[in-house]
């Protein structure tokens, strides 16, 4: 199985910041990793898909990069509504697998 | 609007059996790939099983092979996760989810999730 590894796990940061999480896979996934937010108690909701979209509804602050084995998911200036957990997930080899989570938190 | 709406969770002993079920509305649901993911208390996303949209195809994950069952109905726009042998390992919040094909579709809309407890 693929493994997916999100850094930092928790992250602190205020209004208005630039905010970064990496996410390595253990092998090449190309271009099919995702980004999800979720809230507490609430669904998971698609934000990036295929590395660099922009998923539905999100808001273009979001923004994500990389190729292969290292992705980054970036929000540009954050806003009170994105203190959240932020999974990153590979969709190119069955089992799909999931990042740990990085929970965003207010410093 | 699109919607996914799961039920079906409850408190099982563990070696019991349960199905969750998830009824789509506001799409075709025969177009979609349907997925089901879980979460434990406190943990992670694990992504369970799915089945493609003409229904002739799954994948589960190794831990619940032989155990779970993923199944659809399109006729009801429902989606199915049969469970047996439960143990308190497969206790979490279950989600479905769809995906606009079987290769590299994100799950794209999920529903709000129904939680499964397994506990003597």
């Amino acid at each position: 199985d693929i493994q997916m590894t999100q850094s930092p796990s928790t992250l602190s940061a205020s209004v208005g910041d630039r905010v970064t999480i990496a996410c390595r896979a253990s092998q090449s996934i190309s271009a099919w990793l995702a980004w999800y937010q979720q809230k507490p108690g609430k669904a998971p909701k698609l934000l990036i898909y295929k590395v660099s979209s922009l998923g539905s509804g999100a808001p273009s602050r979001f923004s994500g990069s990389g190729s292969g084995t290292e992705f980054t998911l970036t929000i540009s200036s954050l806003q009170p509504d994105d203190f959240a957990t932020y999974y990153c997930q590979q969709y190119n080899t069955y089992p799909w697998t999931f990042g740990q989570g990085t929970k965003v938190d207010i410093k | 609007q699109v919607q996914l709406v799961e039920s079906g969770g409850g408190v099982v002993q563990p070696g019991r059996s349960l199905r969750l079920s998830c009824a789509a509305s506001g799409f075709t649901f025969s177009d979609y790939v349907m997925h089901w993911v879980r979460q434990a208390p406190g943990k992670g996303l694990e992504w369970v099983a799915l089945i493609s949209s003409d229904g002739k195809n799954e994948y589960n994950v190794d831990s619940v092979k032989g155990r779970f069952t993923i199944s659809r109905d399109d006729s009801r726009n429902t989606l199915y996760l049969q469970m047996s042998s439960l143990t308190p390992e497969d206790a979490a919040v279950y989600y479905c989810a769809r995906a606009r094909g079987y290769w590299y579709y994100p799950m794209d809309v999920w529903g709000q999730g129904t939680t499964v407890s397994v506990s003597s």
